[in-house]
C-alpha cells in the first residue's frame, strides 16, 4: 500500500470559489506529480515538481497552480473554480534517483464537482 | 499529440482466455515502459514494466512483449479473472536529463466474464 494520501476524496463546490487539492506523501521521495483524470479515464499531467521549490507545467493547460514548500507536501489551488474543473484530480511521487526509473505511486485521487 | 497510443478502448474476455492490450510510441528517447492498473475509486497501481534492451518480461499471469524496431509494447494476461477487471494504462518516460513524468496512454477498460 502506498503511503500518499489526498484529502478530500470527494469535493462539490459553487463556481468562482477557491479550492486547494492535498496531497502528502511519507515516503520521502523528491518528485511529486498531479495528474487529471477525465471521465473517459485518460490521464493528463498537469504539474509536477523535482523537489522543494521546483514546480513545472505539465501538459495539459491548467488553470491551477501548486506549490513545493516540503517534500512531503504538493498542494494544487484553482483560484476561481469553473463547471469545467470536474474532474478527478490524481497526486503521485516517485523516488528521484537521477537515472534509475522508478515506480510512481498514486494517491487514491480527489474527484472534484464544480457546480 | 498522443505520444503513447493505446488500443483497444474496451475488451470483454472470457474466465480463463487471453488479454491482450497493444500500445504504440514514436518517441525513441523513450526508455522505460510500465503497465498501470486501476481499479474503481482507487489510482493506478504499477503492475508490470519494462525497458527497451529486452524483449519480454513475465510476472505470474502477466507478460509485456516489447518491440523496439516497431515501436510496439503489448501487455497479455493469461488465464484472465474476473478479479483482473480494471482499465489499465501503458505508458512511457523518457530519459532527458534525468527522470521525467510518465506519459499515459488513453486507457483500455477490461472486463473478464465468467
Amino acid at each position: 500500500e502506498a503511503d500518499i494520501y489526498q484529502t478530500p476524496r470527494y469535493l462539490v463546490i459553487g463556481t468562482g470559489k477557491k479550492i486547494t487539492l492535498e496531497c502528502s506523501q511519507t515516503m520521502g521521495h523528491d518528485k511529486m506529480y498531479w495528474y487529471q483524470q477525465d471521465p473517459g479515464m485518460e490521464l493528463h499531467l498537469i504539474h509536477y515538481s523535482y523537489g522543494v521549490n521546483s514546480t513545472e507545467k505539465g501538459d495539459l493547460s491548467s488553470e491551477s497552480t501548486v506549490s513545493r514548500i516540503r517534500t512531503e507536501h504538493f498542494p494544487l489551488t484553482l483560484e476561481s473554480a469553473r463547471p469545467s474543473h470536474t474532474s478527478q484530480y490524481l497526486c503521485a511521487s516517485s523516488e528521484g534517483t537521477g537515472w534509475s526509473h522508478t515506480e510512481a505511486f498514486f494517491g487514491q485521487g480527489t474527484r472534484l464537482t464544480v457546480v | 499529440q498522443q505520444q503513447v497510443k493505446q488500443s483497444p478502448q474496451s475488451l470483454i474476455v472470457q474466465k480463463g482466455g487471453i488479454s491482450i492490450i497493444n500500445c504504440a510510441y514514436e518517441n525513441t528517447a523513450f526508455d522505460y515502459f510500465p503497465w498501470y492498473q486501476q481499479f474503481p475509486g482507487k489510482g493506478p497501481a504499477l503492475l508490470i514494466a519494462i525497458r527497451p534492451d529486452v524483449s519480454e518480461k513475465k510476472e505470474g499471469r502477466f507478460t509485456i512483449s516489447f518491440n523496439k524496431s516497431a515501436k510496439q509494447f503489448s501487455l497479455h494476461i493469461m488465464d484472465s479473472q474476473p478479479g483482473d477487471s480494471a482499465t489499465y494504462f501503458c505508458a512511457a518516460r523518457r530519459r532527458w536529463g534525468g527522470n521525467t513524468p510518465l506519459v499515459f496512454g488513453k486507457g483500455t477498460r477490461l472486463s473478464v466474464i465468467a
